[in-house]
Formats: structure tokens, C-alpha cells, sequence
């Protein structure tokens, strides 16, 4: 399995600001995903990330609050824009490795705690 | 799209024991079912998965069944131990991965 890591590991911010999230994998791969997971609940995907081409929003997330990029296969940012406290969450980076169509595996996670 | 109910919600049992947690799917074009394990403050481990060309895995005390036409999937751990205490998701996948809504395992020593 991939070996992946976030930055920062958590994070306390205050409402109207903005908080980029940074994950990086030590291999090449091509599809990578955003999710947020709110305390004891399930995982929710925000967006799958691509290299090359706009991230893919689900339904209820715009690119607007949680603008994506994806520089290259090793490497995306989630920016999480204007806070607020309904914002405060885990927010989990996942990568489908190349010899693994459809399974993925997870970052250790951002908790963010927005005030 | 693909929803994904989970159940139960909580689970308890004896060290020993065997525990089964079951989830559904809606989409039949599904075609992958992993399993996460989640301890507290970390991140999903993924234990365990099966495609919809398989009808179950094994691997050590964890087992997976899938019934593609009831399209309902189970976990099955077996010989339960004090470490197996944890929330575990099911999920299916066709490209997107949804998830059930979780289950908090607790093995009593």
C-alpha cells in the first residue's frame, strides 16, 4: 500500500479565514480523493482529484469553499475558504494505488477546529 | 446513486465470540466491497475487500460473503479479541466509493 502523509495534523482557526490541507503519497498515482468525517460519523466524499484535469465536486460541496489542486501524481491541497465552526471535522485524503483499481487508502487525517 | 446502509450501529460481544455486521447496496452496477477498521483517532484501515465476481473471503479470523442478487455484503470476524474493538465501515464502490454509516464493535475481555 501506498505510505501517505497530511499537513498540518490538526489545526485550530478562526471563523473567516482559511485553512490549506496538504497531502502527499510516496508513489505515483493517478486518482486521489478528498473526504471529511465529522465526529462518530461516516466518511463523506467532497471530491475526487485527478493530475491534470478539475476535481469532481459531490453533491452539497462547490469548488468555491473547497477549492482543490492537483500539481502532479505525488501531491494535492484542499483548501477549506471562510470557515465556520460547521466546518470543524476530519478531513481525509485517499489514494486508489495503481495496481488497485478501486481500492483506497487513507491519509491519516487533518482535524480542523474552527472557532 | 449508490446508498449504503450499515447495521448494527453498535455491537457488543464477549471475547471469543463471533461478530457479523451486514450492509446493503442499491446500486447493482456495484462491483467492489471493501471493509475499514477504524480505532479511535486514527486513520480507515482497510482489512478486507471482495469484487462482485467472488462470493466470499477469507483471510484469518475475518471473512467477507457477498449475495450480489439480495446485493447485501457481511463482515464475519471470528474469535474476537480486546484489539478487534473498533468502528468498521463497509462500503461499495462503481468508480465512487460510498460508505455505510459505520459500527462501533466493543469486545469485552
Amino acid at each position: 500500500s501506498a505510505v501517505i502523509s497530511q499537513k498540518p495534523s490538526r489545526d485550530i482557526c478562526q471563523r473567516g479565514t482559511s485553512l490549506t490541507i496538504q497531502c502527499q503519497v510516496d508513489s505515483q498515482v493517478t486518482m486521489m480523493f478528498w473526504y471529511r468525517q465529522q465526529p462518530g460519523q461516516s466518511l463523506t466524499l467532497i471530491a475526487t482529484a485527478n493530475q491534470g484535469s478539475e476535481a469532481t465536486y459531490e453533491s452539497g460541496f462547490v469548488i468555491d469553499k473547497f477549492p482543490i489542486s492537483r500539481p502532479n501524481l505525488t501531491f494535492s491541497t484542499l483548501t477549506v475558504s471562510n470557515m465556520s465552526p460547521e466546518d470543524s471535522s476530519i478531513y481525509l485524503c485517499s489514494v486508489e494505488p495503481p495496481l488497485g483499481p478501486d481500492t483506497q487508502y487513507f491519509g491519516p487525517g487533518t482535524r480542523l477546529t474552527v472557532l | 446513486g449508490e446508498n449504503v446502509e450499515q447495521h448494527p450501529s453498535t455491537l457488543s460481544v464477549q471475547e471469543g465470540d463471533s461478530a457479523v455486521i451486514k450492509c446493503t447496496y442499491s446500486d447493482s452496477a456495484s462491483n467492489y466491497f471493501p471493509w475499514y477498521k477504524q480505532e479511535l483517532g486514527k486513520r480507515p484501515q482497510l482489512i478486507i475487500d471482495i469484487r462482485s465476481n467472488v462470493g466470499e473471503k477469507k483471510d484469518q479470523r475475518i471473512a467477507v460473503t457477498l449475495n450480489k442478487t439480495a446485493k447485501h455484503f457481511s463482515l464475519h470476524i471470528t474469535e474476537t479479541q480486546p484489539e478487534d474493538s473498533a468502528v468498521y465501515f463497509c462500503a461499495a464502490s462503481n468508480n465512487d466509493m460510498r460508505f455505510g454509516a459505520g459500527t462501533r464493535l466493543t469486545v469485552k475481555p
